[in-house]
């Protein structure tokens, strides 16, 4: 059965980065892309960008371009997410999702809570 | 940017039917699929593609579009229907994604 299955809790101090993984299994990794999407306590979904797990090519929301890189490693079927220059409001849920752009997310994973806080 | 909107709330009896909407300009012309996320958990796609249904959804979720509007129809409400939706598009003028503000379902 297809799983994506997430890094742990962090907490992180303002300026600094954080980086989350999400292991896929189940299925063939480079058959579909993963997204991420972010929840920020009591509020809604945020797409924050999409990777292609075959070419590696990028898609980042405007709001986060030059702040976030996503990656793969074929090699185990993972996906990282990494945020730069954290500040208090990207305290959040952060999520990996498996689709292709531009369908819809069919397979999530159980989400990270990242707290940043000094 | 796109813009899509939803009623923050919208209270059913059990064995009702919820109506929940998702506006946003022409969105009848663009793909519209639908998340259900109960508190703690990862959201769950129960609409796909304006109407289709994932394996394992129950029938009684249901899905149209047109115009300015999309809908997304829960038949018999259930208790465990009580949960937070979510309508997305993508928005092939910026090739990005975009969620609406969540709608949440409150069965009476």
């Amino acid at each position: 059965q297809v799983q994506l299955v997430q890094s742990g809790a962090e907490v992180k101090k303002p300026g600094a980065s954080m980086k989350v993984s999400c292991k896929a299994s189940g299925y063939t990794f480079t058959t579909s892309g993963i997204s991420w999407v972010r929840q920020a306590p009591g509020q809604g979904l945020e797409w924050m960008g999409w990777i292609s797990t075959y070419t590696g090519n990028t898609n980042y929301a405007q709001k986060f371009q030059g702040r976030v890189t996503l990656t793969t490693d074929t090699s185990t079927t993972t996906a990282y997410m990494e945020l730069n220059t954290l500040r208090p409001d990207d305290t959040a849920v952060y999520f990996c999702s498996r689709g292709e752009l531009p369908d819809p997310f069919d397979f999530w994973g159980q989400g990270t809570m990242v707290t940043v806080s000094s | 940017s796109y813009v899509l909107t939803q009623p923050p709330s919208v209270p059913v009896a059990p064995g009702k039917t919820a109506t929940i909407t998702c506006g946003g300009d022409n969105i009848g012309g663009k793909g519209v699929h639908w998340y259900q996320q109960k508190p703690g958990q990862a959201p769950v796609l129960v609409i796909s593609h304006d109407s289709d249904r994932p394996s394992g959804i129950p029938e009684r979720f249901s899905g149209s579009n047109s115009g300015n509007t999309a809908t997304l129809t829960i038949s018999t409400v259930e208790a465990g229907d009580e949960a937070d939706y979510y309508c997305q598009v993508w928005n092939s003028g910026t090739d990005h994604y975009v969620f609406g503000p969540g709608t949440k379902v409150t069965v009476l």
